[in-house]
């Protein structure tokens, strides 16, 4: 089982819809997690972190935490053009500051 | 530009030769991470400096690969006797001193040994 997992993509939607992206970790006792946004040829951006349950909005962006599930999602709304990239979810784990990225989810948002 | 700095963008090697890079963090950060990507995969953590000390290392990186911070700023990663394996986007990431660890990364340096 790998730490971080994410659904490769890529996931479409048109302009104007909601994207959500999901991610599962396995490392129970993690404390921090991060979303970041990658364009093609560009080094990771990030977009936001959460550390406790619940959802964290900033902007059209929300992320949504349940450490019960293991789960991290990112929803993106009112999705442009200009989101079309990777979507990278990172895990801090319980030991030291390491931090384990996903592969990322391909995304694509049609005009 | 107060961002994370890498040099060089790119490089292009011989198998064999020896590389290095250099990243400059955004200067109120102890924290400095090093990375490496490939095609379709997430970045790979190599190592991690708290200012001048090197406190993690991943099992993963051979004796080829070493990382210095020597005054706790700048940070150094030589790649010794290069692979084509090795071919990949080396990435720098660094962050403040905070519990959550947030990371900022910088542009890369895209890697190709023929």
């Amino acid at each position: 089982q790998k730490e971080v997992e994410q659904n490769s993509g890529p996931l479409s939607v048109p302009e104007g819809a909601i994207a959500s992206l999901n991610c599962t970790y396995s490392d129970r006792g993690s404390q921090s997690f991060f979303w970041y946004r990658q364009y093609s040829g560009k080094s990771p951006e990030l977009i936001m972190f959460i550390y406790s349950n619940g959802d964290k909005e900033d902007g059209r962006f929300t992320a949504q935490l349940n450490k019960a599930s293991q789960y991290v999602s990112l929803l993106i709304r009112d999705s442009q053009p200009s989101d079309s990239a990777t979507y990278l979810c990172a895990v801090k784990g319980t030991g030291g500051f390491k931090t384990i990225f996903g592969a990322g989810t391909r995304l694509f948002v049609k005009a | 530009d107060t961002g994370v700095s890498q040099d060089p963008r790119h490089k292009i090697t011989k198998r064999g030769q020896n590389v290095t890079f250099r990243c400059d963090p955004i200067s109120e950060h102890n924290r400095l991470y090093w990375y490496r990507q490939t095609l379709g995969q997430g970045p790979e953590f190599l190592t991690y400096f708290q200012n001048e000390a090197q406190l993690e290392k991943s099992r993963l990186l051979s004796d080829r690969f070493s990382a210095e911070r020597p005054k706790g700023s700048f940070s150094t990663l030589e790649i010794q006797r290069t692979e084509q394996g090795d071919s990949a986007m080396y990435l720098c990431a660094s962050s403040p001193d905070r519990v959550y660890n947030e990371q900022f990364f910088g542009p890369g340096t895209r890697l190709t040994v023929l």
